[in-house]
C-alpha cells in the first residue's frame, strides 16, 4: 500500500524559506510509471496545482509562483520535497504531496495524467 | 492557463438522488479531464480521469462523461458517504488547473 506523509515546519516567517518534505512509502520514487507533486489549498479555497517531478529529473511548474518553487527527489531517503522562496501570507495553505500516474492513451503518443495517491497535507501559515 | 468552470458552485441534494455536476473548460482540452471529491478535512480523492475512465475502487454510481470543453460528472444515486466538494481538473496542459469545486450538500 503506498503512503505519503508531509512535514514541515508549520510557520513561515514572511519573505523566509517554506521548506517541505513528503516522505514515500510502499513504492519507488524513481519509478517511470509515476510522477510525483506538490498541490496546496488556501483555507477555504480550491485546489491550486504547484508542480511535479518526473524520473527523478524532469520539472515543471505553476508560472504563478513567478520562478520561486524548487521540486526536487531524494531517491536514497524515498523523499520529495518542496521549497518556496520569499514566502508571503498568500502562501499560507494546505500543501498535499501526490502520486501521479501516467496512463498510455489507447491508439497514441500520448498519456493521461492524474493524481492516485495523496497525502494527508500539512498546513503552513506564513506569518510574523 | 486554462480555465476550469463548474456548476453550480453548490446543491442540496437528498439520498436517492441523482446529481449531475458540470465543468466547462476555457479551451478545448480533448479528454484531458479528472475529477476529485474531497471531504472536510481529508486530502482529495480521485474518481475519474480520462473524462470517463472510472479509478479502481470508486463505486460504480460514480460516471463521467465529455470532451472538448464541456464535461460531467454523475451520481446516479447519491448516497450518505458522497456530500462533499467535488473538483474538475484538466491535465491536457501545464499549469495543471482546477474548477472552483462545487459542494454537495444534503438537503
Amino acid at each position: 500500500q503506498v503512503e505519503l506523509q508531509e512535514s514541515g515546519p508549520g510557520l513561515v516567517k514572511p519573505s523566509q524559506t517554506l521548506s517541505l518534505t513528503c516522505t514515500v512509502s510502499g513504492d519507488s520514487i524513481s519509478s517511470v510509471d509515476h510522477y510525483w507533486t506538490w498541490i496546496r489549498q488556501p483555507p477555504g479555497k480550491g485546489l491550486e496545482w504547484i508542480a511535479y517531478i518526473y524520473d527523478s529529473r524532469s520539472t515543471y511548474y505553476n508560472p504563478s509562483l513567478n520562478s520561486r518553487a524548487t521540486i526536487s527527489v531524494d531517491t536514497s531517503k524515498k523523499q520529495l520535497s518542496l521549497k518556496l522562496r520569499s514566502a508571503t501570507a498568500a502562501d499560507t495553505a494546505v500543501y498535499y504531496c501526490a502520486r501521479g500516474s501516467i496512463i498510455p492513451r489507447p491508439d497514441s503518443v500520448y498519456y493521461y495524467y492524474y493524481m492516485d495517491v495523496w497525502g494527508k497535507g500539512t498546513t503552513v501559515t506564513v506569518s510574523s | 492557463d486554462i480555465q476550469m468552470t463548474q456548476s453550480p458552485f453548490s446543491l442540496s441534494a437528498s439520498v436517492g438522488d441523482r446529481v449531475t455536476i458540470t465543468c466547462r473548460a476555457s479551451q478545448n482540452i480533448d479528454n484531458y479531464l479528472n475529477w476529485y471529491q474531497q471531504k472536510p478535512g481529508k486530502a482529495p480523492k480521485v474518481l475519474i480521469y480520462a473524462a470517463s475512465s472510472l479509478q479502481g475502487g470508486v463505486p460504480s454510481r460514480f460516471s463521467g462523461s465529455g470532451s472538448g470543453t464541456d464535461f460531467s460528472l454523475t451520481i446516479s444515486s447519491l448516497q450518505p458517504e458522497d456530500f462533499a466538494t467535488y473538483y474538475c481538473q484538466q491535465s491536457y496542459i501545464t499549469p495543471w488547473t482546477f474548477g472552483q469545486g462545487t459542494k454537495v450538500e444534503i438537503k
